[in-house]
């Protein structure tokens, strides 16, 4: 089975701190991805990855970067934290470029005070 | 882009009903998923149907591609079938997924 692990479930963090969130998937996915859940918005796409140290910008990357130096991982970084970043974060990964099954993460609660 | 409606937006159920959910999309697609999210937040893949039909015990989907829209059918629902339930569609132009706005899904014993 296909298993992506985000690094952690819940984290607080303070307004202004650097913030990781790792993602790992463990079947040689080419592509990763990160969204955000909204309530009232749904999943929106942050950013995605579809080759190593290649990124490219989703519908909401303001405030957000990303890292992918080894396929298996892919980092979201908020380089500010802010409380508008307070939000559940969903990382997914999809083998191929087109189709092919994505397969989640089980999220990161992020609260920014 | 690509614009996925899903419907009904919410739904309740007593323990034992069927129901089934759709989702319509407005252009072509490669990939078309099903999920159920837990109430951990984590997405459960439910089906890989960007065609045809697909049966798994009590649910099923059929993704009629060319008339743009997905069914989910859960029969005989249980408490807990509850949660929100995603389609989510892979345009033929790219490789992102996109998500409807979900249905949400409670099932009173």
């Amino acid at each position: 089975d296909v298993k992506v692990t985000q690094s952690s479930r819940y984290l607080v963090k303070r307004t202004g701190e650097k913030v990781f969130l790792e993602c790992v998937q463990d079947m040689d996915h080419e592509n990763m991805f990160w969204y955000r859940q909204d309530p009232g918005l749904g999943l929106r796409l942050i950013y995605f990855s579809y080759d190593v140290k290649m990124k490219e910008k989703g519908d909401i990357p303001e405030g957000y970067s990303v890292s992918r130096e080894k396929k298996e991982r892919f980092s979201l970084i908020l380089e500010s934290a802010s409380t508008n970043q307070t939000s559940m974060y969903l990382c997914a990964s999809i083998y191929g470029r087109m189709n092919t099954e994505a397969f989640f993460g089980q999220g990161t609660r992020l609260t920014v005070v | 882009g690509i614009q996925v409606e899903q419907s009904p937006p919410d739904l309740i159920l007593q323990e034992g009903a069927n129901s089934t959910l759709r989702c319509n999309f407005s252009d072509s697609v490669n990939n078309l998923q099903w999920f159920h999210q837990n109430p951990w937040g984590q997405l459960i893949n439910l089906f890989y149907i960007p065609s045809g039909t697909k049966q798994n015990g009590r649910l099923s989907a059929t993704t009629v591609a060319t008339e743009r829209y997905s069914l989910l059918y859960i029969s005989s629902s249980q408490t807990t079938d509850s949660g929100v339930y995603f389609c989510a569609v892979e345009p033929n132009a790219g490789n992102m997924l996109t998500f409807g706005g979900g249905t949400r899904l409670m099932v009173k014993p």
